[in-house]
């Protein structure tokens, strides 16, 4: 089974620096793919990043990247350069990546409440 | 542009009351979910569905079920609603060849109170 464990609730930063958002997670499948995902107060769930478990390089996306180390299940997301717009609750998912059987459903985190400081 | 539409926004219904959500997606997406996010414990999968008429229970599956009689319509059903119930409801559609990146989109959210 499943399972993708974010241990900090809730997060302060303050405007202009980095901050990382803790992730891990526990599969016992070689292939798997890694998503957070970011959703403001009106609700909607806005794709971040990805990153493959086959990937070698850590996923990028502008300020967003995602720090990958397999051996140890972590898929932390870093933040740079933290913007007031970014205060938002952040989620963390994992899909297994397997083709037969069911749909390929998101195991979620119970997410981190980022707050970005003027 | 993909869209996932859920039909409503917010809702209030009294106890006791059959409850309807309804998602509709534009992508001919084999794939549907409906998730509950609750505060601390993030999103949970309720049912997802893979084809017409197929479904199958997710994690917390008790006093929902759900219809998929056409392949761009998912709908969550509250038999009868309940206090314990009052959450957002999220829906979500995938491509079954989906296998990397951004493939699984998300409704903009139901928020439920049942009183």
């Amino acid at each position: 089974a499943q399972k993708i464990t974010q241990t900090q609730p809730g997060m302060f930063v303050q405007e202009k620096e980095a901050v990382t958002l803790d992730c891990t997670y526990d599969t016992s499948d070689q292939s798997y793919g890694l998503f957070w995902y970011k959703q403001p107060s009106s609700g909607e769930m806005i794709f971040l990043i990805y990153q493959g478990s086959y990937d070698e390089q850590n996923a990028t996306e502008g300020r967003y990247s995602l720090n990958f180390q397999k051996a140890r299940k972590s898929a932390n997301l870093v933040i740079s350069a933290s913007q007031l717009g970014d205060s938002a609750m952040y989620f963390c998912a994992m899909r297994e990546d397997k083709v037969t059987g069911s749909a390929r459903q998101l195991t979620f985190g119970s997410g981190t409440q980022l707050t970005v400081l003027p | 542009d993909v869209k996932v539409t859920q039909s409503s926004r917010y809702l209030v219904k009294r106890t006791g009351e059959k409850v309807f959500l309804e998602c509709v997606q534009d992508m001919d997406h084999e794939n549907m979910f409906w998730y509950r996010q609750d505060p601390g414990l993030g999103l949970r999968l309720i049912y997802f569905s893979y084809d017409v008429k197929m479904k199958e229970k997710g994690d917390i599956p008790e006093g929902y079920s759900v219809s998929r009689e056409k392949k761009e319509r998912f709908s969550l059903i509250l038999e009868s609603a309940s206090t314990n119930q009052t959450s957002m409801y999220l829906c979500a559609s995938s491509s079954i060849d989906g296998i990397s990146g951004n493939t699984i989109y998300f409704g903009e959210g139901s928020w439920l109170t049942v009183v």
